[in-house]
């Protein structure tokens, strides 16, 4: 089954940078996935499309600061130089060929 | 600017009938496989279902399936859901969200819209 597991929470300073983590389920590992940014009250936003050897290609007006990352299963998301208007919910996306559309269950990012 | 609009949210009694809509602008609406995306109040996105182009291939999630319905116009630039049947755990936010152009039925939402909010509640 096509799930993706992402940590419920993490934090980092304003002007740091942090690492987010989705992860995908045993015999997917060669899936791409999508990240998508979610701020308060907001619709989502889409960010990136990151393949499984860590290329990946963003949306219009996205950041250089937002970038992708693959290893084995593990999708990685790092945001540097935190600005306050990263604190958002951040979900990773992936599509299986049962045609159907998956999302983790979100990482909520807090900058301290 | 590439844009969707969604419209058609409101309070509604279990076992009603609802129907969403969604304006695109911006781009070739007739060229985007489309989608609805759902959020639970507190929760965590869900899609719910996916339209091709032409309207020709739809695919649902087993749980909106034989409740829900989803059409496009294309010459009207606009997505719809038809929603019957409505229960309590489909109270949620619905997004509209494009799929990007690839080569096959596959790939990521890139582009959303700004939600309209569903409550089944008597």
């Amino acid at each position: 089954q096509l799930v993706l597991t992402q940590s419920p929470s993490a934090s980092a300073s304003l002007g740091a940078s942090v690492k987010l983590t989705c992860t995908l389920s045993s015999g997917h590992s060669s899936y791409a996935i999508a990240w998508h940014q979610q701020q308060p009250e907001k619709g989502p936003r889409y960010l990136m499309k990151l393949n499984s050897d860590g290329s990946h290609s963003k949306g219009d007006g996205i950041p250089d600061r937002f970038s992708g990352s693959s290893s084995g299963a593990e999708r990685y998301l790092t945001i540097s130089s935190l600005q306050s208007e990263d604190e958002a919910d951040y979900y990773c996306q992936t599509w299986g060929t049962g045609m159907n559309w998956v999302f983790g269950g979100g990482t909520k990012l807090t900058v301290l | 600017e590439v844009q969707l609009v969604e419209s058609g949210g409101v309070l509604v009694q279990p076992g009603g009938s609802l129907r969403l809509s969604c304006a695109a602008s911006g781009f070739t609406f007739s060229s985007y496989a489309m989608n609805w995306v759902r959020q639970a109040p507190g929760k965590g996105l869900q899609w719910a279902s996916y339209i091709s182009t032409s309207g020709s291939t739809i695919y649902y999630a087993d749980s909106v399936k034989g409740r829900f319905t989803i059409s496009r116009d294309n010459a009207k630039n606009s997505l719809y859901l038809q929603m019957n049947s409505l229960r309590a755990e489909d109270t949620a936010v619905y997004y509209c969200a494009r799929k990007e152009r690839t080569g096959n039925k596959l790939g990521a939402f890139d582009i959303w819209g700004q939600g309209t909010m569903v409550t089944v509640s008597s």
